[in-house]
Parts: structure tokens; sequence; C-alpha cells
């Protein structure tokens, strides 16, 4: 595709539901992020790919929460458990090389009832 | 969509007048600032960068001012237009960070231009 694309657009969940949120990065881009974004807030980092290896999981609030791109290229965000705090627009990035222009994709906004 | 506006401080201009969107960044080891444009229901849109070792750069009807004494940001749009409206932020990161080169975003501003 021509852009970064995620899905859902829109997830509902219930209180200590699992829910896993994809990213499809531009072709060939080497790095992809993952930012959360509250409403009326800036995205806020949660954790960073090249490539296959995650090399900074800093962001991740806590250890309901997960990522991996096990080939370099499609990116899953799993949160498991879900909680109320958890409800934002999660956003995800990519660049074609290590400190590029990042791309972002039009979120997943996630509702956690 | 939802506005990503809420709570977020707002400028109101007149469509053709120019906007100056202010931003402070915090880390003095930034250097290199980036403006995102975010429409209601879409993913921040990159306009305009700069590294640490300018202090302006222009872009078409943008100009990105940065004082790094007081660490400072500003965005300027020249004849603002109702495209314009958005929330606009700024982002820091060092430029060569390691590996990671995450972006940090400062509170958002939201432009409503008035036609």
């Amino acid at each position: 595709g021509a852009g970064v694309s995620q899905s859902p657009r829109y997830k509902v969940a219930k209180r200590g539901q699992d829910v896993a949120l994809r990213c499809d990065p531009i072709s060939g881009h080497v790095s992809l992020f993952w930012y959360q974004q509250a409403l009326g807030q800036g995205p806020e980092f949660l954790t960073y790919f090249q490539n296959e290896a995650q090399l900074d999981k800093s962001g991740l609030p806590s250890d309901r929460f997960f990522a991996e791109r096990p080939e370099g290229s499609v990116s899953t965000l799993k949160i498991q458990r879900t909680q109320q705090e958890d409800s934002a627009v999660y956003l995800c990035a990519s660049s074609l090389a290590v400190g590029g222009e990042a791309f972002f994709g039009q979120g997943t906004r996630l509702t956690v009832v | 969509g939802e506005s990503v506006g809420l709570h977020l401080p707002t400028l109101s201009v007149q469509e053709g007048d120019n906007s100056i969107i202010n931003c402070a960044y915090s880390n003095s080891a930034s250097d290199y600032f980036i403006w995102y444009k975010q429409e209601s229901g879409k993913g921040p849109q990159f306009i305009i960068d700069i590294r640490s070792n300018m202090d302006k750069r222009q872009g078409q009807r943008v100009t990105v001012l940065l004082n790094k004494t007081v660490k400072h940001l500003s965005l300027q749009i020249a004849a603002t237009q109702p495209g314009d409206s958005a929330v606009y932020f700024c982002a820091e990161t060092p430029l060569y960070g390691g590996a990671t080169n995450k972006l940090i975003f400062g509170t958002g501003t939201l432009l409503a231009v008035q036609p």
C-alpha cells in the first residue's frame, strides 16, 4: 500500500479482554514505532523495532503490553486484560531508515468499557 | 470523528492571516525538531523539520524558527487557509540518538481558521 495501514480502525473491548492491534508499515521500511495518544494529548512513545528486533520498549506502560514484529514487516501490539486507562488511539509509524522521516498510520481507537 | 483538540490551547485566526504556533521543548540534548499536523481522525502528518545547527527553515507557506538559547520552536503559516485547521504538534529527538530516534511530542495547539 501507499501508506502505513492500521487495523482495526476502532475497537471496543470489555474490561479484562485481550486485544491485538495490527500495523502494516510501508514496504521496505526498517524502523517501526508504536505510540499511544490519549484524548487531547500528544502521542507518547511505546516501543521501537528495527527490522524484527525490538530495540526499545521503555515506553510500554506495563507488562500487559506486548509488541512483536517477527518477520520485520507487519507488527502487532497486544494488550492483555485491558483496563479503562488503556483507552486511547494507538498510532503506528514507520521510516525507511533509522532516523528518517516517520510516516504515521491513521491509528486504532481503543475504547475499554 | 472525535476531535483530538479537546483541552488543547487554541489559536483562532481569520482566513488569509498569518499564524504563529509556539512550542517550548525540554531536552537541551535534542538536535532535531519536527512539526506535525494532525487532523481529526488521522495520524500526524509531517510538515517541516529543522536541525539544531540552523535557526530558520522555510517550506511552502511554512517557516520554522528555532531558538536554542530559550529552547523555543515556532511554526509560521502564511496566508492561513481553512484546510490548515488542525492540531499542530512539535516533536523533538536526538538526531543521533542511538537505536531509537523516538519522537517526544509537545502539547498540541488547535488552529481554527475562520472563513
